[in-house]
């Protein structure tokens, strides 16, 4: 395709739902990140794939997070139990290498999260 | 602990004017400054970024001044347009490719 593509665009949930969120990257880029962005905030990290490899998690804010990319390819965010505070915008972000910091990250529309 | 101050958190500007927006930052580990570029309901968009080594950058109406020793940089926005209206995200970047992004400027430039 020719962007970040994110599905559902918007997606509400009652308080202790499960919901998954979906993102496909680029075609062909190596590197994948999650960010969750709060109303009037910039986005916050969640994780980061090098391909199929999750290597960093450190801002997944609590065991109910739960991403994967397990071709290399798509990947999929997955909240348990759906609280209130994780109401946001989920963003994905694709690049082509190996995530050396001065890559251009192509951002998706994102999915916006709402728990009632 | 924010790693990055953005400033000011809101902006308005006549056609025509300069927008201003400053980033202050801490921690010296970081090596690439990006801004980015958001319109309601999209992504971040890069709009652009400097390195530590040069002092100002330049990329059409769009400039970059870099101040090392006091760990501040700012993006100007020459001629301001009102298609230039959205929020400005500054951002960090070391060498992992994760971002951590300031609170967002939200700019409205008037005709």
């Amino acid at each position: 395709g020719a962007g970040v593509s994110q599905s559902p665009r918007y997606k509400v949930a009652k308080r202790g739902q499960d919901v998954a969120l979906r993102c496909d990257p680029i075609s062909g880029h190596v590197s994948l990140f999650w960010y969750q962005q709060a109303l009037g905030q910039g986005p916050e990290f969640l994780t980061y794939f090098q391909n199929e490899a999750q290597l960093d998690k450190s801002g997944l804010p609590s065991d109910r997070f739960f991403a994967e990319r397990p071709e290399g390819s798509v990947s999929t965010l997955k909240i348990q139990r759906t609280q209130q505070e994780d109401s946001a915008v989920y963003l994905c972000a694709s690049s082509l290498g190996y995530g050396t910091g001065d890559e251009k990250l192509f951002f998706g529309s994102g999915t916006q999260l709402s728990v009632l | 602990q924010q790693q990055v101050k953005q400033s000011p958190q809101s902006l308005i500007v006549q056609k025509g004017g300069i927008s201003i927006i400053n980033c202050a930052y801490e921690n010296t580990a970081f090596d690439y400054f990006p801004w980015y570029q958001q319109f309601p309901g999209k992504g971040p968009a890069l709009l652009i970024a400097i390195r530590p080594d040069v002092s100002e950058k330049k990329e059409g109406r769009f400039t970059i001044s870099f101040n090392k020793s006091a760990k501040q940089f700012s993006l100007h926005i020459m001629d301001s347009q009102p298609g230039d209206s959205a929020t400005y995200f500054c951002a960090l970047s070391g060498n992992t490719g994760k971002l951590i992004f300031g609170q967002g400027t939200t700019l409205q430039v008037k005709p």
